[in-house]
Formats: C-alpha cells, structure tokens, sequence
C-alpha cells in the first residue's frame, strides 16, 4: 500500500535559519504529493503540491521538488519567520490506488517551531 | 469566502449517546471525506463520498455512519460512541477531478467521549 514517512521532529529554529523537512513516499501508482500545514488550533492549509515528477511546488517562500527516482518531496524554506510556526504534513494521493478515492495519506507530521 | 464548516468545534459527551457532526461546504465540491487525527497516527481517512448518494468506506469506518443527501453536506454519524473515538476529526472537500486536485480541510471537532 502506500506510504509516507517525515522526519517528525519537533524541529526547533532560530528566525532566519534555513528550514529542510524530509519526505519520501512509497506508491503503487504515480501520485501527487502535496504539504499541508496546520496552525494552532486551526485545520491543514495547502501549503504546495506537484503532480509529476521533477515538478517544483512553491508557495510562501517554501518549495519542494518531486524527486521520482529518490521517491522524496522535501520542504524547505530558505529563511525562516517566527510566523512559520506550525506542524507539517506530507501528504499523496494516488490516481491510480482505487478509483474514485482522492484519499490523502498523511506522514505522521512534523513541528516547526520558530524562535525570534 | 470558499471554505468548509464544521460544526460543533468541540463536544464532550458520554459512552452510548448519539452524535453528529455536521459539514458543509460552499465550494460545489463533489468529493467530500472525513479523516481522524490521533497522537503517533496521523491523519486516518474515516469515509469518503464521490456525490450525492455515493459514499464509501475509507480505513477506519467501524463505528461511523455517513450520508450525502445533499451535495454540500456532509454528515458524519456516531450511533452509540465509545471512548476510542475520542480524537479529533476533519471534514474535507475537493473537485472529483484526479488526484492532484488539493482538498480543502475545515478547522476540526474535538470530541471528547467519557
């Protein structure tokens, strides 16, 4: 079946520090990968998605490049802000897993907390 | 403001007693599904429905019930609740149209059952 695994932290940075979160997945079929992010006592937010490999998503200063070959979607921001404090979630969705189920299956999530 | 609501945002309740927690979504969306969030799980998908009067079961449907009467709502159903499902629970909504469409997630339910 499939899989995601994310370093799950917590991950503690200084502001402007260099962020790198690890993803790899494991799919029977070709998926989209995405990251979620979840603030505080709020829901996941789309933070980008590719589709096919070597797609880069981009969104907030944070990017990560669909790496078929390595099976891997790392995040990464080059500067972090205090305001990027929240838990990650890795995340796929395979096209071909079943049909007409868009199920996303989560990594287990990783903390970032950010300090001034 | 494209969005998806859940309601109650928290309940604490008791072993046996019937409970619903409503969705709805103003999106027009046709795939709606509902996850659990545990500690150390991650986020589990409970059911799922593709449109009106088509649902299915997800990875952990034991204990729930759904229905989609409508396309906007999206009901998720505990007959007789036991403590195992308390955890925190997300409603979410996209177009049926491939994978790669992203999902819109409601802010959650915490449901406490003692």
């Amino acid at each position: 079946g499939n899989s995601v695994t994310q370093m799950e932290g917590p991950v503690t940075l200084s502001e402007e520090a260099f962020l790198t979160i690890n993803c790899t997945y494991t799919a029977t079929g070709y998926p989209s990968l995405f990251w979620y992010v979840q603030y505080p006592g709020e829901g996941l937010q789309l933070l980008l998605k590719a589709t096919k490999a070597d797609d880069k998503g981009s969104n907030k200063g944070f990017e990560a490049t669909y790496r078929k070959e390595t099976t891997s979607f790392h995040l990464e921001k080059g500067s972090v802000q205090v305001s990027d404090s929240a838990v990650y979630f890795c995340a796929l969705s395979d096209r071909w897993s079943g049909g007409s189920n868009y199920k996303l299956t989560f990594g287990k999530g990783t903390l970032l907390t950010v300090n001034p | 403001e494209a969005q998806v609501t859940q309601n109650p945002r928290y309940l604490i309740t008791v072993t046996g007693k019937k409970l619903t927690v409503t969705c709805s979504q103003n999106m027009n969306h046709e795939y709606m599904s509902w996850y659990r969030q545990d500690p150390g799980l991650g986020l589990r998908q409970i059911y799922y429905s593709m449109n009106v009067e088509v649902t299915d079961k997800g990875d952990v449907p034991e204990g729930y019930k759904v229905s989609r009467k409508e396309k906007r709502n999206f009901p998720l159903i505990l007959e007789s609740p036991s403590p195992n499902q308390t955890s925190l629970y997300f409603c979410a909504s996209s177009l049926a149209r491939g994978s790669g469409q992203p999902q819109h997630f409601g802010d959650g339910t915490r449901l406490s059952i003692l």
